[in-house]
């Protein structure tokens, strides 16, 4: 199956600064990947996902690149801002066919816009 | 408006004691999935459903049952709650399987004592 592995669990920034989390992934097979945002007492929400047929895709002030060969792809969030502040989980989605599809979530990284 | 409902959102139990955490989506999903969070453990899935009738087990399914008889309807059944199983529940649904936005529900806090 898949094993996707998320870096830092926490991180503390500066508001106005640059955030980048970054998450691997193990089978080379997967083809999606998204971006949840989960803010304190709320189920997760998506912002940003991508396929793996590009390498890069932004939404505003929020951007995910892809480097498949390495396996790895990154959550970068410029100019942030206290509304920032969350739990953000990357996850891939390995389809296995015959019915049996799968997302795949990283442990979690908190992210602290320090004002 | 589009959502994804859970009930009860808190629960506290015994162990031992049946219980059934209600999911309901109106966005005439296919895709249905449960997740229990825990701390440092990330969101793991325990079952999902591909559409009505068609269940399967995700990463972490012992103790647990769910069910599929109507398509907007995702119930997670505990037959015998442990402590162990002291979490916090997610459902989820999207269009098609996961390779489309989940869209999450507001999560049950589950108290097994």
């Amino acid at each position: 199956g898949e094993n996707v592995e998320q870096h830092p669990s926490t991180l503390s920034v500066q508001e106005g600064d640059s955030a980048v989390i970054k998450c691997t992934y193990s089978d080379s097979a997967s083809n999606y990947f998204p971006w949840y945002k989960q803010e304190l007492g709320k189920g997760p929400q998506l912002i940003i996902d991508i396929r793996s047929n590009v390498g890069e895709k932004k939404d505003q002030r929020i951007a995910v690149t892809l480097n498949k060969t390495a396996k790895h792809f990154s959550l970068h969030i410029t100019e942030t801002q206290p509304e920032d502040s969350a739990v953000y989980f990357c996850a891939a989605h390995l389809s296995m066919g015959g019915g049996a599809d799968g997302l795949t979530f990283g442990k979690g990284t908190h992210l602290i816009i320090q004002p | 408006e589009a959502q994804v409902t859970q009930n009860p959102r808190y629960l506290i139990t015994v162990t031992g004691k049946k219980l059934t955490v209600t999911c309901s989506q109106n966005m005439n999903h296919e895709y249905m999935s449960w997740y229990r969070q825990d701390p440092g453990l990330g969101l793991r899935q325990i079952y999902y459903s591909m559409n009505v009738e068609v269940t399967d087990k995700g990463d972490v399914p012992e103790g647990y049952k769910v069910s599929r008889k109507e398509k907007r309807n995702f119930p997670l059944i505990l037959e015998s709650p442990s402590p162990n199983q002291t979490s916090l529940y997610f459902c989820a649904s999207s269009l098609s399987p996961p390779g489309e936005t989940q869209y999450f529900g507001p999560g049950t806090r589950l108290l097994v004592l």
